[in-house]
């Protein structure tokens, strides 16, 4: 069974760092592209960054409004994909979620999410 | 603003149909594939169409997806008051490098 758990969100202060961790199980997880999504209170999906897999480059994309100031990660010896948040800003506030594509093209697989509150 | 423009609400009657519009430009939905996913209350999102208007594994086939040229739709047949929910369609941008959603379609089923 495929399973995405976030963890690592929580009440931060604004130009604070976190840093979210989304464990991985059920599925080659080297081999797989991975994708942070959020969500602010009561508005849409936002893509937020991925990773590739390391035989794909390992390269990360971004959207601009995080750019240069979060960085996503893999420690695929852990199974584990990370994202470094930094100089974090009220609007940074959402739930974070992981997902991945292992049997169709799209987000097939997403975790429960994890809330990020960023505020004085 | 969202890259992708969706209508904020649509409502139907309990074994209506029911239309949502996704609409975009070419750098989005004109060249690459547009996904549909269903969110309920207080969940994460869940996959219901890929590569346009295939179902995965699961999904009933009274959901349906379509394109157009730089538009895509998702249809629900046969609604149920389960249906609820919010609805987003998703695909890739050229132009920006990055994954797009639409604003999100809120759905009720009166």
């Amino acid at each position: 069974e495929v399973q995405l758990v976030e963890s690592g969100g929580g009440l931060v202060k604004p130009g604070g760092s976190l840093r979210l961790s989304c464990a991985a199980s059920g599925f080659t997880f080297s081999n797989a592209w991975m994708s942070w999504v959020r969500q602010a209170p009561g508005k849409g999906l936002e893509w937020v960054g991925r990773i590739k897999s390391k035989t794909d480059g390992g390269t990360t994309d971004y959207a601009a409004p995080v750019k240069g100031r979060f960085t996503i990660s893999r420690d695929d010896s852990k199974n584990t994909l990370y994202l470094q948040m930094n100089s974090l800003k009220t609007e940074d506030t959402a739930v974070y979620y992981c997902t991945t594509s292992v049997v169709t093209p799209a987000f097939d697989y997403w975790g429960q999410g994890t809330l990020v509150t960023v505020s004085s | 603003q969202s890259v992708l423009t969706q209508p904020p609400s649509v409502s139907a009657a309990p074994g209506q149909k029911v239309t949502i519009s996704c609409s975009g430009s070419s750098s989005n939905i004109g060249n690459n594939y547009v996904s549909w996913y269903q969110q309920l209350p207080g969940t994460a999102p869940k996959l219901l169409i890929y590569d346009n208007n295939k179902r995965p594994s699961g999904i009933p086939d009274r959901f349906s997806g379509s394109k157009s040229g730089t538009s895509a739709t998702l249809g629900i047949t046969g609604l149920q008051t389960g249906d609820e929910a919010d609805y987003y369609c998703g695909t890739w941008d050229s132009s920006l490098s990055a994954e797009v959603f639409g604003g999100g379609t809120k759905l009720t089923v009166l």
